[in-house]
C-alpha cells in the first residue's frame, strides 16, 4: 500500500521556470510533511516542511501548499535554476503517534534547462 | 556542527556474506532511523532507535537488525547477503523519535555480488 503518491515522475523546466510537484497521502493521521532534495552521490537534504495547521509555507525559492481536505501537498520552485536539478521526495509522518517513520513518496527526477 | 556521518561510504561483498554499517548521528541527536534506498522501491525504512531501544521496524527480514550505543551512534546489520540487498542505506538523525526534523548521511552503497 503506497501511502504516499507523488507525481510526475520526472519534470523538466527551463530556467526562470516554476517547478510544481505533487503529493497525495491517505492516512489522515499524518501531520508532518517535509520535502527532500537529493542530489547524486549525496543523501537527501531536508528543504522545507509543513504541518496542517497552515495552508502555505515559504522560504526563499521555495513554498509548500497543503490542502487538508485533499489531502495534498505539492512544493513549488519559484525562478527554477539549474542548481536544483535533483530528486526531490515528498515524506509524511504521524509525529504525535509511535510510528517514528517517514514514508516517502517515489520522487521526482527535476531537470532545470539553462 | 559536524553532520550525520556514515562509514563506509563503499563495500562490496558476496552472497551469503554479512555485512555492519555504522552511522554516527548529529552531536545531541538521540533517534537515529536506517533506509534503503532502490530505483525501484525507493526509500523504505528499516527501524528507528532512541535512547538505546527500537522503537520501530519496517517491514523487512529478520536478516536485517541494528543497535543504538549509549553515545547515540547505531549499527546495522545485514547476514546472509542477498544479490536483492544491493543497495545505498541511509541513516537519518533527529532531536527526537522519528523523522521530524530528520537529517541524513551521505549513505552506505552497498553492492552484494
Amino acid at each position: 500500500q503506497q501511502q504516499v503518491k507523488q507525481s510526475p515522475q520526472s519534470l523538466i523546466v527551463q530556467k526562470g521556470g516554476i517547478s510544481i510537484i505533487n503529493c497525495a497521502y491517505e492516512n489522515t493521521a499524518f501531520d508532518y510533511f517535509p520535502w527532500y532534495q537529493q542530489f547524486p552521490g549525496k543523501g537527501p537534504a531536508l528543504l522545507i516542511a509543513i504541518r496542517p495547521d497552515v495552508s502555505e509555507k515559504k522560504e526563499g525559492r521555495f513554498t509548500i501548499s497543503f490542502n487538508k481536505s485533499a489531502k495534498q501537498f505539492s512544493l513549488h520552485i519559484m525562478d527554477s535554476q539549474p542548481g536544483d536539478s535533483a530528486t526531490y521526495f515528498c515524506a509524511a509522518e504521524n509525529s504525535g503517534g509511535s510510528n517514528y517513520k517517514l514514508t516517502f513518496g517515489k520522487g521526482t527526477l527535476l531537470t532545470v534547462n539553462p | 556542527k559536524a553532520g550525520v556521518t556514515q562509514t563506509p561510504r563503499y563495500l562490496i561483498k558476496t552472497r551469503g556474506q554479512q555485512v555492519t554499517l555504522s552511522c554516527s548521528p548529529i552531536s545531541g541527536h538521540r533517534s537515529v532511523s536506517w533506509y534503503q534506498q532502490t530505483p525501484g522501491q525507493g526509500l523504505q525504512f528499516l527501524f528507528e532507535y532512541f535512547s538505546e531501544t527500537q522503537r520501530n521496524k519496517g517491514n523487512f527480514p529478520g536478516r536485517f537488525s541494528g543497535r543504538q550505543f549509549s553515545n547515540s551512534r547505531s549499527e546495522m546489520n545485514v547476514s546472509t547477503l542477498e544479490l536483492g540487498d544491493s543497495a545505498l542505506y541511509l541513516c537519518a538523525s533527529s532531536l527526537i523519535q522519528g523523522g521530524t526534523e530528520a537529517f541524513f548521511g551521505q549513505g552506505t552503497r552497498l553492492t552484494v555480488v
